[in-house]
């Protein structure tokens, strides 16, 4: 069965940083590119960025509005992706998913259970 | 403001059809893989349609999804008041290299 759980989720301070971990299980996770997505409270999803398998260098892409501030990066070994946050602003307050995949033609196939960010002073 | 356009909610009797549509552009809907995507209250969301119209194993065959030019549509048939969820349509965007959701789509059951 295909697992994956998000972690590292809390209260962080603006200004502050926060890795998020998701850990999984149940597939090659090698074999995958991987992806975050958010949602912020009462609000729609917003994909962040995608790595890519190492067949492809490992190549990392994100959405503007992340770009600088967030880094994707992944441990093929422990079949863990990771996202650090950087300069968290009030508006990255929301549930952080992990997913599988990289918007090719699976689409997101995989979806972990999320974990809540809240960036307040 | 998303990049792809879904109405804010539909609303339909058990039994009956929905249709949800998603309109993008040539960047995103035009020229790459469109899937769907239900969440349930409280629950993460779940993959529903992959390539414009497949459906993963165990999905049943009361979702449909089809794509012309720009637009995607989900159809759900033979509504059921446990597909009481938001929908959201999803692809790559070429022009922004970045993935791109739709709004969402509140499915109300009536």
């Amino acid at each position: 069965e295909v697992q994956l759980a998000e972690s590292g989720g809390g209260l962080a301070q603006p200004g502050r940083s926060l890795r998020l971990s998701c850990t999984t299980s149940g597939f090659t996770f090698r074999d995958f590119a991987m992806s975050w997505v958010r949602q912020a409270p009462g609000k729609g999803l917003e994909w962040l960025g995608l790595i890519k398998k190492k067949d492809y260098r490992g190549t990392t892409q994100y959405a503007a509005s992340v770009t600088g501030r967030f880094t994707i990066s992944r441990d093929d070994s422990k079949s863990i992706v990771y996202l650090q946050m950087d300069d968290l602003k009030t508006e990255d307050t929301a549930v952080y998913y992990c997913t599988r995949g990289g918007w090719y033609r699976d689409g997101l196939d995989q979806w972990g259970q999320g974990t809540l960010v809240t960036v307040s002073s | 403001q998303s990049v792809l356009t879904q109405p804010p909610s539909v609303s339909a009797a058990p039994g009956q059809k929905v249709t949800i549509s998603c309109s993008g552009s040539g960047f995103n809907i035009g020229n790459n893989f469109v899937s769907w995507y239900q969440q349930l209250p409280g629950t993460a969301p779940k993959l529903l349609i992959y390539d414009n119209n497949e459906r993963p194993s165990g999905i049943p065959d009361r979702f449909s999804g089809s794509k012309s030019g720009t637009s995607a549509t989900l159809d759900i048939t033979g509504l059921q008041t446990g597909d009481e969820a938001d929908y959201y349509c999803g692809t790559w965007d070429s022009s922004l290299s970045a993935g791109v959701f739709g709004g969402g789509t509140k499915l109300t059951v009536l």
